[in-house]
């Protein structure tokens, strides 16, 4: 069981939007910076997001992230057919001194 | 633009012991943490542990602690992840990966190619 909780699994459309949300505490969510990766197969995980809202150089603005309190979320608008794969929020734990993972979320474009 | 390199695939008897490199190029080493995650086959990503090579610093997943040690070698610029007893649970895809500054908390947007372990008899 993580320690962060995402959804198992999201769908939309071409060109629709979608949410994937990530539940924590406070001592990881409530006192951190969310951060977001996207794992396609046999591709290593690319940062999508961090500090809970901050696009890395090189990311399409169709994604976007927010945080209140103990979650956080990532919106993925104008759905493509590339966006189909593994989602995941990540937070450093202070208290466990590492990091932590959601458990993943499966997008699948309709 | 710094680059991590892993080790090649290994295939290993349960019970045994592999040793995962990754090599970082054309940057600063010292100075930021290098952590290990893997991805088991219908898993999500797990952390394994993270080590700052200038002080040799290091901080291990619960689960794995007395099974994994990560180490670093400041004159060649490797860091290397060692998983004792394996068992078939530790098949997985095993990346490392570190944050663009040397702030250790920070996001994780370099990562190496990956290097696939498998555990069978």
């Amino acid at each position: 069981q993580s320690v962060l909780t995402q959804p198992p699994s999201v769908s939309g459309g071409p060109g629709q939007r979608v949410t994937i949300s990530c539940s924590g505490s406070d001592s990881n969510i409530g006192d951190h910076g969310v951060n977001w990766y996207q794992h396609l197969p046999g591709e290593a995980p690319k940062l999508l997001m961090y500090y809970s809202y901050l696009l890395p150089s090189g990311v399409s603005g169709r994604f976007s992230g927010s945080k209140s309190g103990t979650s956080a979320s990532l919106a993925i608008s104008g759905l493509q057919s590339e966006d189909e794969g593994d989602y995941y929020c990540s937070v450093w734990d202070g208290s466990l001194n590492g990091w932590v993972f959601g458990g993943g979320t499966k997008l699948t474009v309709l | 633009q710094v680059q991590l390199v892993q080790s090649g695939p290994e295939v290993k008897k349960p019970g045994s012991s592999v040793t995962v490199s990754c090599k970082a190029s054309g940057g600063s080493f010292n100075n930021h943490a290098i952590n290990w995650v893997r991805r088991a086959p219908g898993q999500g990503l797990e952390w394994i542990g993270t080590i700052i090579p200038i002080f040799g610093t290091t901080y291990y997943a619960q689960r794995l602690q007395g099974r994994v040690t990560i180490t670093a070698d400041t004159s060649t610029s490797t860091v290397y992840m060692d998983l004792r007893s394996l068992r078939s649970e530790d098949t997985a895809v095993y990346y490392c990966a570190r944050p663009k500054t040397t702030v250790t908390s920070d996001a994780l947007n370099i990562w190496g190619q990956g290097t696939k372990v498998t555990v069978a008899s």
